[in-house]
């Protein structure tokens, strides 16, 4: 039972640098998920996807980049990284939106120098 | 936007005491959602509540959702070491998570 998982778990990178970080959930949920999390701020949504080729902007979109071509995968890409964007990022998936629980990913570690 | 205060952000505790964290909103939700995070871990829910007044237990955890829906809680009774973690309050409709409470127990 695979469940979601991340991948890279640490990722280092320069500024200025494209990033991909991966999710894949083997339950076949429709909702996607991504979430960064920094001190101070908990949890804030990225961007989430309701089904393949179905992509929505969450609070704090800018300078990712989103796709969902299939069901399982939701690959989150920061194309020209900034330090601003070092933080732990969280993938979930939930079967439906409303009044259903998110099943979280172990995370990924970004630092971006 | 609509926001989700919680409220310590921090709580040091003697292992054995009480703790309680507090979810509020600006606006009426939906649903409140609990989630506990270790510390290195990731999110894992514990539990909905839905309606008004509502009131759930598991074990030494109590949650609480407000009359008018724009407050929760959650209580710990007598904390041990293996409640330590982060604890968020979550709202679905706006995909919201409040910022945490981190909970230490000392032993």
């Amino acid at each position: 039972d695979a469940g979601i998982t991340q991948s890279p778990r640490y990722k280092i990178t320069e500024t200025g640098r494209q990033v991909t970080l991966m999710c894949h959930q083997t339950w076949s949920h429709s909702y996607m998920f991504w979430y960064r999390q920094d001190l101070g701020h908990g949890l804030r949504l990225i961007y989430y996807s309701a089904a393949a080729d179905i992509t929505d902007k969450g609070e704090v979109p800018d300078g990712y980049v989103v796709s969902r071509s299939k069901t399982e995968n939701f690959p989150l890409t920061l194309e020209s990284a900034t330090r601003s964007q070092t933080s732990v990022y969280f993938c979930a998936s939930s079967i439906v939106i409303s009044y259903n629980e998110q099943f979280f990913g172990p995370g990924t570690r970004l630092t971006v120098l | 936007g609509q926001q989700v205060m919680q409220i310590p952000q921090y709580q040091h505790v003697q292992e054995g005491e009480d703790f309680t964290t507090y979810c509020n909103s600006s606006t009426t939700l939906s649903n409140i959602q609990w989630y506990k995070q270790r510390p290195g871990g990731h999110p894992v829910f514990l539990i909905q509540l839905v309606k008004s007044g509502e009131v759930k237990k598991q074990k030494r955890l109590t949650f609480q959702f407000g009359e008018a829906k724009k407050n929760s809680s959650l209580h710990i009774t007598a904390t041990q070491t293996t409640d330590v973690g982060t604890y968020f309050c979550s709202n679905t409709d706006k995909l919201i998570f409040g910022t945490g409470t981190r909970l230490q127990v000392f032993p």
